[in-house]
């Protein structure tokens, strides 16, 4: 079965200090993986999947098919970035996402 | 253009009533999903839907709810004889078309509480 893991329920760090949130998933296809974040009072938003390849807004995440891992990095964070952060797994392509219980990120100034 | 529109954004009920939430996709995006949080949990998956058509409602429980998303007007989902097991956040989601690169934008929710 298709499941995402994201260990941390809380992670706090320190402002300029780098942050990695974890995330495994479990899936015998071709993953398709995304981070979506959450800010305060916002709407759940798309931050970043690993087909673009991209960072957004300085995170970026590399799949790691061995590892089956797809963890999301910031080498310095800012206080901004306090949010929730879920990670998720897309089957059948854009239908249906797969998401991990999310990680609260807190950036102590 | 005013992103996915869900309402009501709190909806309180009493068990045995029915529970309607709405939806309303973005401008131009006839593709909507439909999700369900659990307190400490993530976001999962219940139903997809494409105008007048269910496309994939795996993940709806097999009794009392149900989903449309008629030719004019939100989508809408429903859940007859609510239990306080239904106490949770719906949020809905749309897309402009079904392939793997179109984004996923998500309403703020509706938060129902079963009494």
């Amino acid at each position: 079965a298709q499941r995402v893991t994201q260990p941390e329920k809380l992670l706090s760090v320190f402002k300029g200090a780098p942050v990695e949130l974890k995330c495994n998933y479990s899936y015998s296809g071709s993953p398709e993986l995304f981070w979506y974040v959450q800010y305060s009072r916002q709407r759940l938003q798309l931050l970043l999947r690993h087909i673009s390849r991209e960072s957004i807004k300085g995170f970026t995440a590399d799949l790691n098919k061995g590892e089956t891992s797809f963890h999301l990095k910031k080498p310095f964070a800012q206080e901004e970035d306090s949010a929730m952060y879920y990670c998720a797994l897309s089957i059948q392509g854009a239908q249906k996402l797969v998401f991990g219980q999310g990680t609260r990120l807190t950036i102590n100034p | 253009n005013a992103g996915v529109m869900q309402n009501p954004r709190h909806l309180v009920r009493r068990r045995g009533q029915e529970a309607r939430l709405r939806c309303s996709p973005m401008k131009g995006h006839s593709h909507v999903y439909w999700y369900r949080q659990l307190p400490e949990e993530g976001l999962k998956f219940m139903v997809y839907l494409q105008k007048e058509n269910i496309i994939d409602e795996s993940g709806m429980p097999k009794e009392r709810f149900s989903a449309e998303f008629p030719k004019e007007g939100p989508s809408i989902l429903r859940i007859q004889q609510v239990v306080r097991g239904d106490s949770a956040a719906y949020f809905c989601a749309s897309s402009r078309g079904a392939a793997a690169n179109e984004k996923l934008f998500f309403g703020s929710g509706t938060q129902l509480s079963v009494l």
